[in-house]
């Protein structure tokens, strides 16, 4: 069965500090994409990231990153320098492709909160 | 390019009542989904259609809910009668399964109250 789990339900930081978002996953399948979607206070769903099962290179976009470790099925996000306006609820998901259309398994996500 | 339009974006009703959603995808997008978000279930796939065919409706919670997609243009999501536990934030997203990807779009949503 497809599961993504996110152990942190919520993480308080103060401006400036770094923060990791954890992310487990669990599938069967050897192709499979992971996202992670930010949704701000005001509701919608924001896209940040993608990442495929065969790409396990960390990827960095200005003070995202991403950590994908398939050893440990892993796929944490580290805030670097936290602002406030990173305050909102992380999800994170997994797409099992195949005659799928790219249905999405969510997180239970992380409500992070950045204090000035 | 316009994305995912939702409609209303706030409904509030009365139990018993009929509640319509409505979802235009992106167009050129073959996939289209439903998603209920609350408090105590997150976020969670309703149903979702291929090429306007319902492909796998499991997580519709009951027979009061349905849902259709007479074209690829428009989908809709039918609570029928409503309950105060329907409340929640509906989600429609698309995707185009030309992409290897299958990126999902979301729309804005609709708040869904029902007192």
């Amino acid at each position: 069965a497809q599961k993504v789990t996110q152990a942190q339900t919520e993480i308080s930081v103060v401006e400036k500090e770094d923060v990791t978002l954890d992310c487990v996953y669990e599938t069967r399948d050897t192709t499979y994409y992971l996202f992670w979607y930010k949704q701000p206070p005001s509701g919608e769903l924001v896209f940040l990231i993608r990442r495929n099962s065969f790409d396990e290179q960390n990827e960095i976009s200005g003070r995202y990153s991403w950590n994908f470790q398939k050893s440990t099925s892993s796929f944490n996000f580290t805030i670097t320098a936290s602002q406030v306006v990173d305050s909102a609820v992380y999800f994170c998901a997994l797409s099992e492709v195949y005659n799928q259309g790219g249905k999405l398994i969510f997180g239970q996500g992380t409500e992070l909160s950045v204090k000035p | 390019d316009a994305g995912v339009i939702q409609s209303p974006r706030h409904e509030v009703t009365e139990m018993g009542q009929e509640v319509t959603l409505r979802c235009k995808p992106i167009s050129g997008h073959d996939y289209l989904f439903w998603y209920r978000q609350t408090m105590m279930r997150g976020l969670e796939l309703l149903i979702y259609f291929n090429n306007n065919v319902p492909i796998d409706d499991s997580g519709m919670p009951e027979d009061r809910f349905s849902a259709k997609m007479p074209n690829a243009s428009f989908s809709t999501l039918k609570i029928q009668p409503s309950e105060p536990r329907d409340s929640a934030v509906y989600f429609c997203a698309s995707s185009f399964s030309g992409r290897s990807s299958y990126e999902q779009y979301f729309g804005p949503g609709t708040r869904l109250t029902v007192t």
